[in-house]
């Protein structure tokens, strides 16, 4: 079974600048949550895509989106990068079922630094 | 006010002994589940262990097991036996219920380390 994977693991930009982050979903999940984790802090909830959909929001900015592909790959989009957006984001993929035990299952994250 | 918490920041114990990390969550939903997941230094959130707010139960999964106290609202991983391996980021997570919805609410962790 495949398990989720980001790219890159690591980038730096400057502020002002745009960027992308990738992943792509374990195999048979139809479900992308993206995840922010400030330096010694736990993650933050971004958004989560259910089939090409977006279908919950945490309290980030517009200039946070992103989009879900047909084979449930995701990209994060971050616009006019700030010095507080700098984090480890993760992806996590479920399998859709809306249930509470659901789990989520997580990448290993990439780490952005922006200066 | 935080959903959840975890005041422990970090956690010794050696080798072969049992550990708990704390857990306190806040909650009018009578549904939701609690998860508790390990960071180690590579980044990715393993998961470790589940709780339905329903489950009569306490949750077990070979050396890890949850202590749940409802009524106190609180939810501590006990880790048996500590290995090396244990050395990791511990993180509490709730999700309250919403169908199709998975987001969880972290807490903000407690670092265990593991001494031989």
């Amino acid at each position: 079974e495949t398990g989720v994977t980001q790219s890159p693991t690591h980038l730096i930009k400057t502020r002002g600048q745009q960027v992308t982050l990738r992943c792509s979903s374990q195999s048979g999940h139809n479900t992308v949550s993206w995840y922010q984790q400030a330096l010694g802090q736990g993650p933050q909830f971004i958004f989560q895509y259910y089939r090409e959909e977006e279908n919950g929001r945490g309290n980030f900015p517009p200039r946070f989106s992103g989009l879900q592909f047909p084979n449930y790959s995701s990209e994060l989009n971050v616009n006019a990068l700030e010095l507080d957006d700098s984090a480890l984001y993760l992806c996590a993929s479920s399998l859709g079922q809306g249930t509470a035990n659901e789990k989520l299952f997580f990448g290993s994250g990439t780490q952005l630094s922006v200066l | 006010a935080q959903k959840i918490t975890q005041t422990q920041p970090g956690m010794f114990v050696q080798e072969k002994e049992a550990v708990t990390l704390d857990c306190t969550y806040d909650t009018s939903d009578p549904s939701y589940g609690l998860f508790w997941y390990k960071q180690p230094s590579s980044g990715e959130m393993i998961f470790l262990i589940y709780q339905g707010s329903y489950d009569q139960q306490n949750a077990t999964e070979g050396r890890y097991s949850l202590n749940f106290q409802k009524a106190r609202k609180s939810a501590n991983l006990v880790i048996s036996a500590s290995q090396l391996g244990d050395s990791a980021m511990y993180f509490c997570a709730m999700r309250e219920g919403k169908a199709g919805y998975s987001t969880l609410t972290f807490g903000k962790g407690t670092m265990l380390l593991v001494s031989p």
